[in-house]
């Protein structure tokens, strides 16, 4: 059964820091990975793509990472603000049309 | 170029009743995907039209459903609400909804069943 498993559940962190919130799939074939981000009310809104090939990618702040052996990737955010704090949902797809399976998000508070 | 719009923003209903939502895509995509959101399930798969077909389909019982209309606006329908129907429903446009397309997503409706 595909799979994404996403952790921490919730993180509160001080503004100005950097924090890593990590994603673990098994799902298979494996077409690529997106980074979203949703606040509150709002619908998701992608930051990153990755693909079998790239193991990191830069969006500004975030930088995505991907360990395709390993299935594993992450997303750093560097120096923090208070508009990061959201939830940071994790998709992995398998390939094909709406082949998709969803983590279950971390919530990130970034406090003053 | 406007984003995905979906109306209404907020409901609440009672058990048994029915409920319509609706979506617009974004000008020029063909493919709506229509998922549920709950804290504890996160982001669930309900079905996706593309060209006025239903292409894919969660697994949701039959109770949901939907329609894609010539202009690519979306509408799914819930029957007999329960009260596990409360959650916050999201859809999303692509053009094509092909892998590598990104999926751009209305702000929900977010549903209260009483």
């Amino acid at each position: 059964k595909n799979q994404v498993e996403q952790s921490p559940q919730s993180l509160i962190i001080l503004e100005g820091k950097n924090c890593t919130l990590q994603c673990n799939y098994t799902v298979s074939p494996f077409s690529n990975l997106r980074w979203y981000k949703q606040d509150t009310g709002r619908g998701p809104v992608s930051l990153t793509i990755m693909t079998f090939s790239e193991n990191t990618k830069s969006n500004g702040r975030y930088t995505a990472t991907l360990d395709a052996d390993t299935k594993q990737s992450s997303l750093h955010i560097t120096a923090s603000q208070l508009s990061d704090s959201a939830s940071y949902i994790c998709v992995v797809r398998s390939g094909g049309y709406q082949k998709v399976t969803f983590g279950t998000g971390t919530k990130l508070q970034v406090i003053p | 170029k406007a984003g995905v719009t979906q109306t209404p923003r907020y409901l609440i209903k009672t058990r048994g009743q029915q409920v319509t939502l609706s979506c617009s895509p974004i000008s020029g995509h063909r493919s709506v995907s229509w998922y549920q959101q709950t804290p504890g399930q996160g982001l669930q798969f309900l079905f996706e039209y593309f060209s006025e077909t239903q292409r894919n389909k969660g697994n949701f019982p039959g109770r949901f459903s939907g329609r894609q209309f010539s202009n690519s606006r979306s509408e799914m329908n819930v029957s007999t609400l329960e009260l596990g129907d409360s959650a916050l429903y999201l859809c999303a446009s692509t053009k094509d909804g092909g892998p590598g397309d990104e999926q751009f997503f209305g702000p929900g409706t977010r549903l209260t069943v009483l």
